[in-house]
């Protein structure tokens, strides 16, 4: 079991671009979840998938926001048209759900994104 | 929605103290888990505790969910400690995500 991986690690882009970030869930987990966390606060949802279906989405994901999860493995979040309050760190987590309450999350390392 | 508060928010320790983390939160919820952040921004998973007591060495932590805390107990702290600690609970609405609290940053002096 390698854990959740995620891809790039550090990104620095212009304010305008687009950038994408990809996290690469534990196997054989069955949801995936994106948070955004920006200095001295904790971690704050954005949005999860179980398996290929995008469930939930935050207030926080924009319209210049977008995720997928094409074939319930790996996902890929897409930020068009960066602003310099997009700056944060970008967490990636995934559980397995089989059944009932049972939610342990375990979170990759996070894509740190720099909007000059 | 549910609220989350850490206290302290900061705590400086000698190494080899004790320490109490503490969480509250508004609502009664499904889930909840420990997590220790290390300087590279790392979340570490040290306790899914959504009630009861457990212990993980020089770790334990306990979840009082009728009354809405846990608490998170470092022994014998080393310098290898220092992070920030948070607490995330998953409430009863019926989604999945997670909601953290502001953070307990700690630092062990040598």
């Amino acid at each position: 079991d390698t854990g959740v991986s995620q891809d790039p690690r550090h990104k620095i882009t212009k304010r305008g671009q687009n950038v994408t970030f990809r996290c690469d869930p534990i196997s054989e987990h069955n949801r995936l979840y994106w948070y955004r966390q920006t200095l001295g606060q904790g971690p704050e949802f954005l949005t999860y998938f179980q398996n290929e279906a995008q469930l939930e989405k935050s207030r926080l994901l924009s319209d210049r926001f977008s995720a997928e999860r094409p074939k319930g493995s790996f996902s890929t979040l897409e930020i068009q048209r960066t602003e310099q309050g997009d700056s944060a760190m970008y967490l990636c987590a995934s559980s397995l759900n089989p059944q009932g309450l049972l939610n342990e999350q375990f979170f990759g390392p996070g894509t740190r994104l720099t909007v000059l | 929605g549910i609220q989350v508060e850490q206290s302290p928010p900061d705590l400086i320790l000698q190494e080899g103290a004790n320490s109490t983390l503490r969480c509250n939160f508004s609502d009664s919820v499904n889930n909840l888990q420990w997590f220790h952040q290390n300087p590279w921004g790392q979340l570490i998973n040290l306790f899914y505790i959504p009630s009861g007591t457990k212990q993980n060495g020089r770790l334990s932590a306990t979840t009082v969910a009728t009354e809405r805390y846990s608490l998170l107990y470092i022994s014998s702290s080393q310098t290898t400690d220092s992070g920030v600690y948070f607490c995330a609970v998953e409430g009863t609405s019926g989604t999945y995500k997670y909601i953290f609290g502001t953070g307990t940053r700690l630092k062990v002096l040598a």
